[in-house]
């Protein structure tokens, strides 16, 4: 079975580009999880969606970071203009259903993001 | 961040012994995963937990959710070389949908 897919894996990017990251959720999952990981604050959990609509955006870090999720297989998260500090892996998530007991969540490989 | 106390934050241990870590929460959670991170990847999904009391085994690894609901372990027996990697706990609070709250992972490093 096919798990999360991410793309691109790796990324090198210059300040003030943009950066588009795209994920691909497990078939059937109706909730999508947008994650940053880094050294210092560890997996933290910036957006989610249930049924391709946002449920809770209160962990995006700024204006600057956007996400969509225009169909059940498929979502990007955007970063416009791109800086160093956002330097991080972003991990896409997905689930078989947004609530109640039974929930786990599969992670996709990430996509490695330094921006220079 | 993280809202969860996992610990210990690293372990060194010799192949064949045996792993304990755990988490614990000021809030009461009704579901308990256990993740693995090896360098370059994703998170891996171990073990997921959804009642109190329940005791969950998938090989070598066993954990189990804590009677208060309030706190996970995960144990590792006779641990081999793959076995290194990062180990995070995962907790999701009633009503929470499927937002969850991770632990500052345990990192395992096993020496032959």
């Amino acid at each position: 079975d096919a798990g999360v897919i991410q793309s691109p894996r790796h990324e090198v990017t210059e300040m003030g580009q943009e950066v588009t990251l795209r994920c691909k959720p497990i078939s059937g999952h109706n909730s999508l999880f947008w994650y940053r990981q880094t050294m210092m604050r560890g997996l933290e959990l910036l957006i989610y969606f249930n049924n391709n609509v946002p449920i809770d955006d209160s962990g995006m870090p700024e204006d600057r970071f956007s996400a969509k999720m225009p169909n059940a297989s498929f979502s990007t998260l955007k970063i416009q203009p791109s800086e160093p500090r956002d330097s991080a892996v972003y991990f896409c998530a997905s689930s078989p259903r947004g609530g109640g007991t039974g929930n786990t969540i599969y992670f996709g490989e990430g996509s490695w993001l330094t921006v220079v | 961040g993280q809202q969860l106390n996992q610990s210990p934050q690293s372990m060194f241990i010799q192949e064949g012994e045996d792993v304990s870590m755990n988490c614990t929460s000021s809030s009461i959670f009704n579901t308990w995963l256990w993740y693995k991170q090896e360098p370059g990847e994703g998170p891996v999904l171990l073990i997921a937990l959804y009642k109190a009391g329940e005791l969950t085994s998938n090989g070598r690894l066993t954990a189990q959710f804590g009677i208060t609901r309030k706190d996970s372990f995960l144990n590792i027996s006779a641990s081999i070389p793959s076995d290194v990697g990062i180990y995070f706990c995962a907790g999701r609070t009633p009503g929470g949908w499927g937002k969850l709250q991770f632990g500052a992972g345990t990192q395992v490093v096993v020496t032959p």
